[in-house]
């Protein structure tokens, strides 16, 4: 099974800022396996990244996926009042599919 | 745009069988390619897969859940069902039903119902 660590756990930012979110894997993984999802409180997770750098429909171009191998990263250009919230990467593994933990992006 | 909508009972005794239901609306579950799943959240903890099922035939689970989970579809009613038994309080949860597609060869849960929060107790 594939474990996904994500840092920061919390990182506290202005808007305007920018965001640089870490998702590693405890192996090598295909990037087309990796993706990335935003939750806000109280709402089900939202698809924003697929294929480690795709972005799903309707997201804006602020938000970009990189990376390969062990190590992917989720990048906000410019941070929106709207992009405060938890962001959790996913792998989908043949037997299992496995979440990060998360990473808090909060106001400053 | 397909949506999806989570039934069923929030609170279940301890041993027994948690079922939910996950109707889909504005497609046909019977759509090819189409990884109809559940996933669960533990409170103030991060997501879990808990399993799929695809062209209402494959099923794969996650292997913590050791073989207390089933996940079927029923065309007639254009749902999908999760039935998880000998449930203890670690499994109260907000479950999710979602549909996980394929985009070329990657993948991603494009569509999620709005979660139903189960509790296990007595």
């Amino acid at each position: 099974e594939i474990v996904l660590t994500q840092s920061p756990g919390t990182v506290s930012l202005s808007p305007g800022e920018r965001a640089t979110l870490s998702c590693r894997a405890s192996q090598s993984v295909s990037s087309n396996y990796l993706a990335w999802y935003q939750q806000k409180v109280g709402q089900a997770p939202r698809l924003l990244i697929y294929g480690a750098s795709r972005r799903a429909t309707g997201i804006p171009d602020r938000f970009s996926g990189s990376g390969s191998g062990t190590d992917f990263t989720l990048t906000i250009s410019r941070l929106e009042p709207e992009d405060f919230a938890v962001y959790y990467c996913q792998h989908y593994g043949t037997s299992v599919w496995t979440f990060g933990q998360g990473t808090k992006v909060e106001i400053k | 745009q397909v949506q999806l909508q989570e039934s069923g009972p929030g609170l279940v005794m301890p041993s027994q069988t948690l079922s939910l239901t996950c109707t889909v609306s504005g497609g046909s579950i019977s759509s090819g390619g189409y990884y109809w799943s559940w996933l669960r959240q533990h409170p103030e903890k991060g997501l879990e897969w808990i399993g799929f099922i695809l062209n209402s035939a494959t099923t794969a689970y996650n292997p913590s859940l050791k073989g207390r989970v089933t996940i079927s579809v029923d065309s007639s009613e254009n749902q999908f069902s999760l039935q998880l038994s000998s449930v203890t309080a670690a499994d109260t949860a907000v479950f999710y039903c979602a549909r996980c597609a394929r985009f070329d060869q990657a993948f991603g849960v494009d569509v999620w119902g709005q979660g139903t929060t189960v509790t296990v107790s007595s």
